[in-house]
């Protein structure tokens, strides 16, 4: 069963504070992440996607990947209230798997004003 | 921008009847999926479609159907709807050679 997990929060933060979340992947053959941001009531919606070793930066979003350890992470500078929000991370399967991605159940953000 | 747009937000149904949910994307992509969201059990794909009338079953396949006539549009039907079907479904789509899922608005149905 190939299985991406996070942390289902809430994770409460301060206004202008950095919200660092996490995810870890089981499949190594994954090489394509993604994060989602889901209000409430409503559909996900694409952030950032992330396929190399390394940060890849998105003006207040950076997405962080390390295969060697399976993680996946995001960090959101100066939160806003307006990021309280279920945030959703995914893992690409192989072209074997039809291109389909498998999703974290998602971790609850706060931000505090 | 890519848009997938979906038949209902809002259907309340009852316990037997065929429910049929409709999803149509502008983008010309190949690739389109269908999702069932719990609180608590996240996404969970239901079924997808890589190509018109293909089909593939994902996670979850039990008491659905998934018809797909034409490239732009996927719909769900459930044959005899169930109260353990009372969920947000939600449609994605994406290019083939491409992981970028992108989503509906959702369609939350209610099954009495």
């Amino acid at each position: 069963q190939k299985e991406v997990e996070q942390n289902s929060g809430p994770l409460s933060v301060p206004e202008g504070a950095i919200a660092s979340l996490n995810c870890t992947y089981s499949d190594r053959g994954s090489q394509s992440f993604f994060w989602y941001r889901q209000y409430s009531g409503k559909s996900p919606e694409l952030i950032m996607s992330i396929y190399s070793n390394g940060d890849k930066e998105d003006g207040r979003f950076t997405a962080q990947l390390n295969k060697a350890s399976q993680y996946v992470s995001l960090l959101i500078r100066d939160s806003q209230p307006s990021d309280s929000a279920t945030y959703l991370c995914a893992a690409g399967l192989g072209l074997e798997y039809g291109n389909k991605l498998v999703f974290g159940a998602g971790t609850i953000l706060r931000v505090k004003s | 921008d890519v848009k997938v747009t979906q038949s209902s937000r809002y259907l309340v149904k009852r316990t037997g009847e065929k429910v049929f949910l409709e999803c149509v994307q502008d983008m010309d992509h190949e690739n389109m999926f269908w999702y069932r969201q719990d609180p608590g059990l996240g996404l969970r794909l239901i079924y997808f479609s890589y190509d018109v009338k293909m089909k593939e079953k994902g996670d979850i396949p039990e008491g659905y159907s998934v018809s797909r006539e034409k490239k732009e549009r996927f719909s769900l039907i459930l044959e005899s709807a169930s109260t353990n079907q009372t969920s947000m479904y939600l449609c994605a789509s994406s290019l083939s050679s491409d992981y970028e899922q992108y989503f509906g608005p959702g369609t939350r149905l209610t099954v009495t």
